[in-house]
């Protein structure tokens, strides 16, 4: 079964260190998203693509976060400098549509864990 | 705004016991509805969901249907085991026609004792 990529699993940054974790959706999805989950809480959307657009970042970080998806394909979460509150799991997922529609399920990740010391 | 609340935990059941962790949502229109699960330091997977009212969505055991009238999709399973030890996310996605993020409640961590 085809599955979405994340790396690095873990990472492990000095405070005010930049830091970039990579994603790779399940082949043909067209809307990626990036989540950040703080342990103990339920997933929290970061920035979605459709094909390469940003259609919402509105709760990204955007003095120290920023995200890219070039090609339409994979993408990039970077933060610069990180903070001591970044600490957590970075999620990506993916979906076929973006929209919603009958049937539209959003495949997530293993996750990169990110502890900044 | 669409939010979903889920039943605090720990839930810590014995092995063979019958799950119910409640779930219910706030959501304009009609939005699909979903569990995913959380394994120790794992992603999330997706468990079962359902798209329209009195849909039931079910795999490995468990079950959970789409109530519209009491805005409810309560999980349940009958006879759960120490493998389904985890942490259990229901979400929605909104029904408006261009809303397509998915909206997680804060989990609920479930503990199964041999």
């Amino acid at each position: 079964e085809a599955e979405v990529a994340q790396s690095p699993r873990y990472k492990i940054t000095e405070k005010s260190q930049a830091v970039a974790f990579w994603c790779d959706p399940i082949s043909g999805h067209a809307t990626l998203y990036w989540y950040r989950q703080i342990l103990g809480q339920g997933p929290e959307l970061l920035v979605q693509f459709q094909d390469e657009s940003v259609v919402d970042d509105s709760q990204l970080p955007k003095d120290r976060f920023s995200a890219e998806r070039l090609k339409g394909v994979d993408s990039t979460l970077k933060i610069q400098p990180a903070e001591l509150g970044d600490s957590a799991m970075y999620l990506c997922a993916s979906s076929l549509v973006g929209g919603r529609s009958s049937g539209n399920t959003i495949y997530f990740g293993e996750g990169s864990w990110l502890t900044v010391v | 705004g669409d939010s979903v609340t889920q039943m605090e935990g720990p839930v810590t059941l014995s092995e063979e016991a019958f799950l119910t962790i409640n779930c219910t949502y706030t959501a304009t229109g009609y939005p699909s509805l979903f569990w995913y699960v959380q394994y120790p330091g794992e992603g999330l997977q997706l468990l079962l969901k359902a798209t329209k009212a009195d849909d039931k969505g079910s795999n490995k055991g468990f079950e959970a249907t789409y109530r519209k009238e009491t805005t409810s999709f309560h999980l349940e399973k009958g006879s759960v085991q120490v493998s389904d030890s985890a942490v259990y996310f229901c979400a929605l996605i909104p029904g408006y026609s261009s809303a397509s993020k998915i909206i997680f409640g804060s989990g609920t961590r479930l503990s199964i004792r041999p």
